[in-house]
């Protein structure tokens, strides 16, 4: 079974300061994780993804996150929060690499202040 | 990425209709869908798996005489909410992916289709 949890349902930085979205998972297998953002009244874009290799994933609009096996987290991070960054973010796992059937977290509203 | 087009994006219909929201893909082959679930300040939720022209697989507590899906096109995928009452009325988006069943091909979503029912 797999569950994420995220810590937050809602965020607000101000425009240039650091953005930090947490995500915590559990899964029996090795895991697929992925972060979505969703703007208003759209669909889901994939931000970015951990499948296997490198730890640091860079994903598109800045954005970056760590898996830490130790933390069971996956954490979404950018150093400079822009206005267009407002959206809900959306911590993933899946047991495939490819984003099928995937176990998603309660999401984060990230506010940006000017 | 491949481009997945979900129609209507808003529809409100009177309790006791039926509504059909339409999942395509524009420009590969949806081997398989994913149709999930949004409520109200809550995550989304799969709903059903479907692979063109097998019946589809719901999860759990989802039923399947109220939400009909039919996928018998690999570009085409339908989800039908039955004698639809308020407490249907969510946020539904669909997911498609290419390539076999057993392939780890990506799968992308839809715009999501915001139901009410009043």
């Amino acid at each position: 079974a797999q569950s994420v949890t995220q810590l937050g349902s809602h965020v607000s930085v101000s425009e240039g300061a650091l953005v930090l979205l947490r995500c915590n998972y559990s899964s029996s297998v090795p895991p697929y994780l992925f972060w979505y953002v969703q703007y208003p009244n759209q669909g889901l874009q994939l931000l970015l993804k951990y499948t296997t290799g490198a730890t640091l994933v860079k994903g598109i609009n800045g954005f970056e996150a760590e898996f830490k096996k130790s933390e069971t987290s996956f954490h979404l991070t950018k150093p400079s929060a822009h206005m267009s960054d407002a959206a809900e973010y959306f911590c993933a796992v899946s047991f495939n690499n490819a984003g099928n059937m995937l176990t998603f977290g309660g999401g984060t509203r990230l506010m940006v202040k000017p | 990425g491949a481009v997945v087009s979900q129609h209507p994006s808003r529809v409100i219909c009177k309790s006791g209709t039926s509504v059909k929201i339409e999942c395509r893909s524009l420009d590969f082959q949806a081997t398989t869908m994913f149709w999930y679930r949004q409520f109200p300040k809550q995550s989304l939720m799969l709903m059903a798996t479907s692979n063109e022209g097998s019946k589809a697989t719901y999860e759990q507590g989802v039923e399947k005489d109220k939400f009909l899906i039919n996928h018998a096109s690999l570009t085409l995928s339908t989800l039908t909410v039955t004698s639809a009452h308020p407490e249907d009325s969510s946020f539904y988006i669909c997911s498609a992916r290419g390539g076999r069943a057993h392939m780890n091909t990506e799968a992308f979503f839809g715009q999501g289709t915001r139901l009410t029912v009043v």
